[in-house]
Order: C-alpha cells, then structure tokens, then sequence
C-alpha cells in the first residue's frame, strides 16, 4: 500500500488480557514510530525503531508494554496485562530514513484500544 | 525535554479570518515540525522549520521560528472550515532522537 497501515483499527479487550496491535511502515521507510493519544490529549512518545540500531524505548510506560520490528519492517506493539488506563489511539509512524529526526513522519491512521 | 506547548488549547475563528498558534519548547534543537489532526486518528505532515531558518511559508501557512525566545508560531491566513483540526508542533533534539509532540490546539472555523 501507499501509506502506513494499522490493523485492527479498533480493539475492544478485558482487563488482564494481552494485545497485539500491528504496524506496516512505507515500504523502504527504516524509521519507525510508536505514540499512544488518549482522549483529548497530545501525543506521547512510545518506541522508536531507527534502521538497525538498538531501538529508543525510553517511552514505554512500563514492563507490560513491549515492541519488536521484524526484518526491518513490520513492527507489533504488544501490552501485557492490559489495564483500563490503557485505553487510547495507539498511533504509528515511519520515515524514510535513520534520522528519523530530520523528517516529516508519515502517520498510520491509528488502533483505537478499549480495555473494559 | 524538549516538549513543545502549544498556545492557545483551543481556537474559534470565522471563516476568512486569520488563526494563530503558538509553541513553546524547553531545549535547543534541530528542527520544529507542524502537523495536523482531523477526527483525532492520523496526523498530517504540514511544515517542516529547520533551527537556522526564521520563516517558512507553504499555501496559506506560515511558519516563524525564533530559537532565542525558544518559540514557533503557525498563522493559516483566510482560514476555512475546513481547516478545522487539532494542530500539533513537534521537536526534535537531533537527527538521532524521536520527535515529541505537544497537546495541540484545537482550532474551530466556523462558516
């Protein structure tokens, strides 16, 4: 496809339970983005995937929340044990090259989560 | 961090009038980024500012930086409804670091 896709678009789960949310990058994009939004609020930043280089978690909130990007492309997002607070659009971007800092991102439309 | 706040939260103009928002960041950096947000899902690259440029303009949009007051401001000129959407700036300390949003400003154009 021609942009950032994100699957599911929205997931409903219980509380305790674990979720897996997807990533497809732009084809050839080597840096990659993970933000959570909850309702009405900014942006905060999750992981960031940076070609081969050790990725930047210093954003995950805690040991529940974990990331992997295979191959240098698809990435998952998984949270362990889901909580209530919890609850957000979990967006992802990617950017044509390594420094990612330097460029616009392309953002991926996002997976609304509901931990009930 | 380098987090940058926009002012105001929240905007109501008229369709034709001009809209102004600002960002505040803590840090230097390397460059300041605009994005918009519509029904608060994907964000969409508008301007890009690099920190030795003082303006920029792309359409109705114009971008000014000024890294000694640690500031940026976004003015859409003859705003439409269209335009409404919540608008984020962004920054970055290096080519290396992710880049971090503020809350946005919500911006209402009404017609």
């Amino acid at each position: 496809g021609a942009g950032v896709s994100q699957s599911p678009s929205n997931k409903v789960t219980e509380k305790g339970k674990d979720v897996e949310l997807r990533c497809d990058p732009i084809s050839g994009h080597t840096a990659l983005y993970w933000y959570r939004q909850s309702l009405g609020q900014g942006l905060e930043f999750l992981i960031y995937f940076q070609g081969n280089s050790a990725p930047d978690k210093s954003g995950l909130p805690s040991d529940r929340f974990s990331a992997e990007r295979t191959g240098g492309s698809v990435s998952t997002l998984t949270i362990q044990r889901t909580q209530q607070e919890d609850s957000a659009v979990y967006l992802c971007a990617s950017s044509p090259t390594r420094t990612g800092g330097n460029e616009k991102l392309f953002f991926g439309s996002g997976t609304q989560l509901s931990v009930l | 961090s380098q987090q940058g706040e926009e002012d105001p939260q929240a905007l109501s103009i008229q369709e034709g009038e001009n809209a102004t928002m600002n960002c505040s960041y803590k840090t230097s950096i390397n460059n300041l980024q605009w994005y918009r947000q519509n029904s608060g899902r994907g964000l969409v690259h508008l301007i890009l500012i690099r920190s030795n440029e003082r303006e920029k303009h792309s359409g109705r949009l114009r971008v000014t930086l000024d890294t000694s007051k640690k500031s940026s401001s976004l003015l859409i000129t003859a705003s439409r409804a269209a335009d409404t959407a919540s608008y984020f700036c962004a920054t970055a300390l290096s080519g290396n670091t992710p880049l971090v949003f503020g809350k946005g400003t919500r911006l209402s154009v009404i017609a």
